[in-house]
């Protein structure tokens, strides 16, 4: 069955060090997605991606980046991890014109910055 | 995308249906109206979408105005299985738009 995956599932880390969060779908979606949630809020978007080569900044795009290279993966870098950065990270894929935004999402990535 | 307003919380009793409702007073003709819901330290999981008329699938009914400016998700026999969070999202999937805005959502607590 195809799938949306996300690793490491927890990762901690410091202050100051890059982190990169990978997300692989087998969907063949064009889209992908990556979201943070933190308590008290919804989920945000951080960066988005339309297809190869293609990428986007969110509303919460400030020290994260990502690349898209092939269809299945969207990994999500950590420049310098910083404490505000601690949260749940979720991916997310759908497939381009269809008519209905039928997202599906990872399992998560809990992440600890110290 | 137009804004929605949902109740922070709702209970429901095992077996009963669970009505969420959402008001998005300010939606657009071509803005579907999208319900996800959020289990517990899980990713979100789609449940249903509609654009003017009421639609129904295995896991839930969805029932819009028909003025379009409020909706209802139905759970018709709500389980413990059932308790999340639900997010009702108002959006237009026309041309590449296809970014989601996620809120903070409906807490469903059912209970035995």
């Amino acid at each position: 069955d195809a799938e949306i995956t996300q690793s490491p599932r927890h990762k901690i880390t410091e202050t100051g060090r890059q982190v990169t969060l990978a997300c692989h779908q087998t969907w063949n979606h064009n889209n992908m997605f990556w979201y943070r949630q933190d308590l008290g809020h919804g989920l945000r978007l951080i960066h988005y991606s339309y297809g190869v080569h293609d990428t986007n900044k969110g509303e919460v795009s400030d020290g994260y980046s990502v690349s898209r290279s092939n269809t299945e993966d969207l990994p999500l870098t950590l420049e310098s991890a910083a404490s505000s950065q601690t949260s749940v990270y979720f991916c997310a894929s759908s497939e381009f014109g269809t008519g209905s935004e039928k997202l599906f999402f990872g399992s998560g990535t809990q992440l600890s910055v110290l | 995308d137009a804004k929605t307003t949902q109740p922070t919380s709702m209970d429901c009793a095992e077996g009963r249906a669970a009505n969420l409702p959402c008001n998005h007073s300010t939606i657009s003709g071509n803005e579907y109206v999208y319900w996800y819901r959020q289990i517990h330290s899980q990713g979100p999981q789609y449940i249903i979408h509609g654009l003017k008329n009421n639609e129904t699938n295995e896991m839930a009914s969805l029932i819009i105005t028909e003025d379009r400016k409020s909706s209802t998700l139905i759970l018709p026999h709500a389980t413990l299985r059932d308790t999340a969070v639900y997010y009702c999202i108002v959006h237009d999937p026309s041309g590449t738009a296809s970014k989601l805005t996620f809120g903070t959502g409906t807490r469903l607590q059912v209970t035995l």
